[in-house]
């Protein structure tokens, strides 16, 4: 049920660009981008609902396709800054109640 | 505002001790939870609240007991420690669009 995101880790050279995939088996109604750096708690990113627009914030943007059960995180000329853990997260209506839930997580490094 | 607040930071605990980690908000949200985290193991969801009175279990409830007696608080309880629940323990409220974190409770059970 976790839904799945690849790549598990990514190695970037400051300025170059990255994208982190991640795929649901379950219908996905909104995705959630979070950022953890060592040792913190989640950070939240952003949200993209179920046919709404592609999401920015700095040069990070996502991308959410409803049928392929599957969202983008795309970051642009990567900076130092940028280091950390890389979840999405999505909420379940489950049994009358609903339960929100994260992927496998990204170890993304940008090095100088 | 200090919005989710954890505690105790730290905790050491012998195999079959019990212990509550606590966790409160003053941000008015319903909707609660807790989450561990294991090396190379992302978030995992042990249980969680949709309001005061309403609590359900997540991927990994074993070993694990939650209430919810008002808006604010959702403590967490260990009922037998055992080594397998060493871990850093997420709690979160959230909106329903965003996830607010607590800093975690780092937790040793030897």
């Amino acid at each position: 049920q976790q839904p799945v995101q690849s790549p598990q880790a990514v190695i970037l050279r400051e300025g170059e660009d990255a994208v982190i995939n991640c795929s649901s088996s379950k219908a996905l109604y909104s995705v959630h981008w979070y950022r953890q750096k060592h040792g913190e708690a989640p950070v939240f990113l952003m949200i993209l609902l179920k046919g709404g627009e592609q999401k920015g914030h700095e040069k990070i943007s996502a991308s959410f396709n409803e049928k392929k059960q599957q969202s983008s995180l795309y970051l642009t000329a990567s900076q130092l800054s940028y280091s950390g853990t890389y979840f999405c997260g999505t909420g379940f209506s489950t049994s009358g109640t609903y339960k929100y839930i994260f992927g496998t997580g990204t170890r993304l490094k940008v090095l100088a | 505002n200090a919005g989710v607040t954890q505690t105790p930071k730290f905790q050491v605990l012998k195999t079959g001790q019990s212990m509550t980690l606590q966790c409160a908000q003053d941000m008015n949200h319903e909707y609660m939870s807790w989450y561990r985290q294991d090396p190379g193991m992302g978030l995992r969801l042990i249980h969680y609240s949709v309001g005061a009175g309403i609590t359900d279990q997540g991927e990994v409830p074993n070993g694990y007991n939650v209430s919810r007696s008002t808006t604010e608080d959702f403590p967490l309880r260990l009922l037998s420690a055992a080594p397998s629940q060493t871990s850093v323990y997420f709690c979160a409220t959230s909106d329903y669009n965003e996830q607010f974190f607590g800093p975690g409770t780092r937790l040793t059970v030897l």
